[in-house]
């Protein structure tokens, strides 16, 4: 199984500030790595891709960077509606695994 | 538009069985794997078990295998669990979700249905 860790668990900031979220793969992924972003009692949206396409209708101020087993996504000035819980999500392999999350609060 | 609706969820006794569902609209169905992904209270996300188009494919986590079913009803635009021999561990907001085409990514998601294990 394909291991996901995701740093810092969770990420304290300030609106307009940028914020660097990692995510570190237990073997390589290529570019089969995505983000989700999920605020509470909803349901998590699809942010980016194979690791660098931004989903449709995601802000440009979000942008993933990565390949093999290190990824990144940033989030160059964040709005208020930006705080929420990130998990990083890989389809390279079976089982499907997610990273644990990283909480951007303020 | 892209529709996901789940139900079936409840509260359920260890060693029980559930039934979900979610109907989908707003795609054509069968161009697409779905899946099911869950979250236990306060947890992050685990991929359960996901169906391919129309060839029967199935795929499950360890943490289910030989107890939870997906199958689906391409007729009515239908994704089905089969919840068995349910664990206290089990407990967890359940979401349906559709893979990007190419066995993508989980492109669009249910609002999600709770299922309760508990004596």
């Amino acid at each position: 199984e394909i291991v996901l860790t995701q740093s810092p668990a969770t990420l304290s900031l300030s609106p307009g500030e940028r914020a660097t979220l990692s995510c570190r793969a237990s073997q390589s992924l290529g570019n089969y790595l995505a983000w989700y972003q999920q605020k509470p009692g909803q349901a998590p949206r699809l942010f980016i891709y194979d690791a660098s396409n931004r989903a449709t209708g995601i802000p440009a101020r979000f942008s993933g960077s990565g390949s093999g087993t290190d990824f990144t996504l940033t989030i160059s000035s964040l709005e208020p509606e930006d705080f929420a819980v990130y998990y990083c999500q890989q389809r390279r392999d079976w089982p499907l695994t997610f990273g644990g999350g990283t909480k951007v609060e303020i | 538009e892209v529709q996901l609706l789940e139900s079936g969820g409840g509260l359920v006794q260890p060693g029980g069985s559930l039934r979900l569902s979610c109907t989908a609209s707003g795609f054509t169905f069968t161009n697409y794997v779905m899946a099911w992904v869950r979250q236990a209270p306060g947890k992050g996300l685990e991929w359960v078990s996901a169906i391919a188009e129309t060839d029967g494919r199935l795929f499950y986590a360890d943490s289910v295998k030989g107890r939870f079913t997906i199958s689906r009803d391409n007729s009515r635009n239908i994704l089905y669990l089969q919840l068995n021999s349910l664990k206290v561990e089990d407990t967890a907001v359940y979401y349906c979700t559709r893979r990007a085409q190419g066995w993508g990514f989980f492109d669009s998601w249910g609002q999600g249905t709770l299922v309760t294990v508990s004596s």
